[in-house]
């Protein structure tokens, strides 16, 4: 069964680093998403893309996050320059389309992002 | 601006027996949908079942079953005969057919005890 794949599982990184979270969405899903985690709280949207432009940013997805589709199966999720405060679980998602927002979207295993 | 309010942050049941996790929302949408993940020690989250807000019957998908009251905002969701495979966050979800974004509630931890 198709899945959504990300990688890496974990990612430890120094405050003011640059990270790049990467995902692979299903291949005939035409929306993506980004969504974070912050230990012991609620799932928050971050980003949604379609047609390699961002269709809606959350008040979260400041200038120092960016998202991309390099290439036809990669979609990332870079953060310019970490704070402690980005330490969180990020999952990426994908869906079809149909015409319909209400199709199901698809979640991957997520990315633990750990600031120092 | 769209909310989910889950007020019961952990609950417990005995196999085999039922539960039954609570959900609100606020919004003034006419067109939306709402969804139970399901988010287990793994961390993946995983579609339990979804209604959308013009069908008054509820949705059910085999132990699983939502109570839908559109009136009072409140999406309910009974898991029967539960089984230990069933404990995991659950979390409720909005979306509406103007936007793709999924609005969470804070989840409720769900224990399922021998």
């Amino acid at each position: 069964e198709p899945e959504v794949t990300q990688t890496p599982s974990h990612q430890v990184t120094q405050m003011g680093q640059e990270v790049i979270l990467r995902c692979v969405p299903i291949s005939n899903h035409l929306y993506f998403y980004w969504y974070r985690q912050i230990l012991g709280q609620k799932v928050e949207f971050l980003v949604s893309f379609y047609n390699n432009e961002i269709s809606e940013k959350s008040e979260i997805f400041d200038d120092q996050f960016s998202v991309e589709r390099p290439d036809g199966s990669n979609f990332t999720l870079k953060i310019r320059s970490t704070k402690l405060e980005d330490s969180a679980m990020y999952f990426c998602a994908s869906r079809k389309t149909s015409g319909n927002a209400y199709d199901e979207q698809f979640f991957g295993p997520g990315t633990r992002l750990t600031v120092l | 601006a769209q909310t989910v309010t889950q007020s019961q942050p952990e609950m417990s049941v005995q196999e085999a027996e039922t539960v039954t996790l609570s959900c609100t929302y606020d919004t003034s949408e006419s067109d939306y949908y709402l969804f139970w993940y399901k988010q287990p020690p793994s961390r993946q989250m995983i579609l339990v079942i979804r209604q959308e807000a013009y069908k008054q019957q509820n949705a059910t998908e085999n132990r699983f079953s939502v109570n839908f009251q559109k009136a009072a905002k409140s999406f309910s969701l009974k898991i029967s005969d539960s089984q230990l495979g069933d404990a995991a966050m659950y979390f409720c979800a909005y979306l509406t057919g103007t936007a793709s974004k999924l609005t969470f509630g804070t989840g409720t931890r769900l224990q399922v005890t021998l």
